[in-house]
């Protein structure tokens, strides 16, 4: 099992580019949330996903920010036209129903 | 929603001593509280988990303990060793989405 995958590990995107961040959930689980850690911060809540619909988004920027979860292929997290203040570890989780989250280990976004 | 606030934010310890970490959470619908260490620079890793139906559960130097009545629920370390400094996260969840405390720098001084 190959765990939670999260690709890629780190990306720089230029001011006003889009970034994709993709995470594979591990065998079974059918829950996807991702969060955001700033440094030195905690794990801040943005979206949770089952297969082809959005849960709980309430975490996430109106604007901007955009995330889904296809019946086939990895779930997206999708950031557009990307500013400094988006520069974050962006981190994937899933589990079954509620419980044992495990995580991936993240993508690092720089925006320059 | 759910709103989970975790004290200290951080915390320094001589290695040996115990350290306590403390979180209360706010939904009482909430029934899983899972314990995370991260690591710089790494995933969080998840140490230990209670749920609603249990007060306590122990592995090795590391125990939970849950009041439900009072909606808080901490993280004890026994005989600290400087392996055991990180970020340590406290989280709450209904069974749908979780919700995160703001964390705890726990340094093991040798």
């Amino acid at each position: 099992n190959a765990g939670v995958m999260q690709n890629p590990r780190h990306l720089v995107r230029r001011r006003g580019q889009e970034a994709r961040l993709r995470c594979s959930p591990m065998k079974g689980h059918s829950h996807v949330y991702w969060y955001r850690q700033l440094p030195e911060e905690g794990l801040k809540f943005m979206v949770y996903l089952q297969k082809e619909n959005i849960i709980d988004e309430s975490g996430m920027p109106k604007e901007r920010f955009s995330a889904e979860f296809p019946k086939e292929g990895p779930s997206i997290l999708r950031i557009q036209q990307v500013v400094r203040g988006d520069s974050a570890a962006y981190f994937c989780a899933s589990s079954k129903q509620g419980a044992g989250y495990t995580f991936g280990s993240g993508t690092r976004l720089t925006v320059v | 929603g759910e709103n989970v606030e975790q004290h200290p934010s951080t915390l320094s310890v001589q290695e040996g001593d115990s350290a306590v970490i403390k979180c209360t959470y706010s939904d009482s619908a909430s029934n899983y509280f899972p314990w995370y260490k991260q690591e710089l620079g790494k995933r969080p890793q998840l140490i230990i988990d209670i749920r609603s139906n249990v007060g306590e559960k122990k592995d090795q130097r590391i125990a939970v303990t849950l009041n439900k009545t009072a909606k808080h629920f901490s993280l004890h370390i026994t005989e600290t060793q400087p392996e055991d400094s990180a970020v340590y996260f406290c989280a709450a969840s209904t069974g749908n989405d979780m919700r995160f405390g703001a964390g705890t720098r726990l340094t093991v001084k040798p």
